[in-house]
C-alpha cells in the first residue's frame, strides 16, 4: 500500500508569483484535505476535494485554489504569493467510505516567499 | 466555530515515566471525532489514537491513552513508559462528524505541546 507523497519536498518563491503543489493520495482514497502549517504552529484547514469538486474550505482567500485528478490526486495552487504564506503544507487523505474519515498526511511541502 | 487549545507549548518527561498532554475544544456538536496526532523532526503527521465522542469509554493503544471528558470538553493524553521515540511535537485535534450538518471533514488542530523526552 503505497502512502501519501507530495512534491516538491521545497519551494523558494518571491512575492507575487504563483505556486503549484501537488499530492498523490493512499492506494484507496477518494479525498484529499490540504492544510497551512506556519512555524511553531497547528496546522490549518485550507479545503477538501472530493471527487474533484470542493467539497469545503477553511478560513484562505480565493488565490488558494485547487483540483483533483480522476486518479484522486491534487494540487494545491497559491496565486500573488505573500511573505505570510511561507509556510509547510501538508495533504492528507481519507476515504468516505470509512465511518470516522481517518486522514492520512503526507510529509509536506516548504514553501518559502521571499 | 470550533476551537482546540493545547496549553502546555512545552513539557518534559523522563525516560519509562508517565506523562500527560492537555487539550480543550470548543464546540457545539453533539457528535464528533477527537485525535491526537504526533509530528516528529522529520515533519509526517501520524496519528496515535482517536476518540469517537458517542462512545463513553476512553480510548487506548498500547502505552497511550486518553481522558475524554465531554462535559468539561476535555481531552487529555497520556503517554506511560516514555521512550526516546516519543518525543515530537504532538497536537489535539477535533472534526465533526460526517453528514452533522454539512461542510467539510476538515481539522481543526491546537497549537501543539512539544514533548521532550529526557534519557
Amino acid at each position: 500500500e503505497t502512502g501519501v507523497t507530495q512534491s516538491p519536498t521545497h519551494l523558494i518563491k518571491t512575492r507575487g508569483q504563483q505556486v503549484t503543489l501537488r499530492c498523490s493520495s493512499q492506494s484507496g482514497h477518494n479525498t484529499v484535505s490540504w492544510y497551512q502549517q506556519a512555524l511553531g504552529q497547528g496546522p490549518q484547514f485550507i479545503f477538501q476535494y472530493y471527487r474533484e469538486e470542493e467539497n469545503g474550505r477553511g478560513n484562505f482567500p480565493p488565490r488558494f485554489s485547487g483540483l483533483q485528478f480522476p486518479n484522486y490526486s491534487s494540487e494545491l495552487n497559491v496565486n500573488a504569493l505573500e511573505l505570510d504564506d511561507s509556510a509547510l503544507y501538508l495533504c492528507a487523505s481519507s476515504s468516505r467510505r470509512e465511518f470516522h474519515n481517518e486522514q492520512f498526511f503526507g510529509p509536506g511541502t516548504r514553501l518559502t516567499v521571499l | 466555530a470550533q476551537t482546540v487549545t493545547q496549553s502546555q507549548p512545552e513539557m518534559s518527561v523522563q525516560e519509562a515515566e508517565t506523562v500527560t498532554l492537555s487539550c480543550t475544544y470548543d464546540t457545539s456538536e453533539s457528535d464528533y471525532y477527537l485525535f491526537w496526532y504526533k509530528q516528529p523532526p522529520s515533519r509526517q503527521m501520524i496519528l496515535v489514537i482517536r476518540q469517537e465522542a458517542y462512545k463513553q469509554q476512553n480510548a487506548t493503544e498500547n502505552r497511550f491513552s486518553v481522558n475524554f471528558q465531554k462535559a468539561a470538553k476535555s481531552f487529555s493524553l497520556k503517554i506511560s513508559d516514555s521512550q526516546l521515540g516519543d518525543a515530537a511535537m504532538y497536537f489535539c485535534a477535533y472534526k465533526k462528524a460526517s453528514g452533522s450538518g454539512g461542510g467539510a471533514d476538515g481539522l481543526t488542530f491546537g497549537k501543539g505541546t512539544h514533548l521532550i523526552i529526557q534519557p
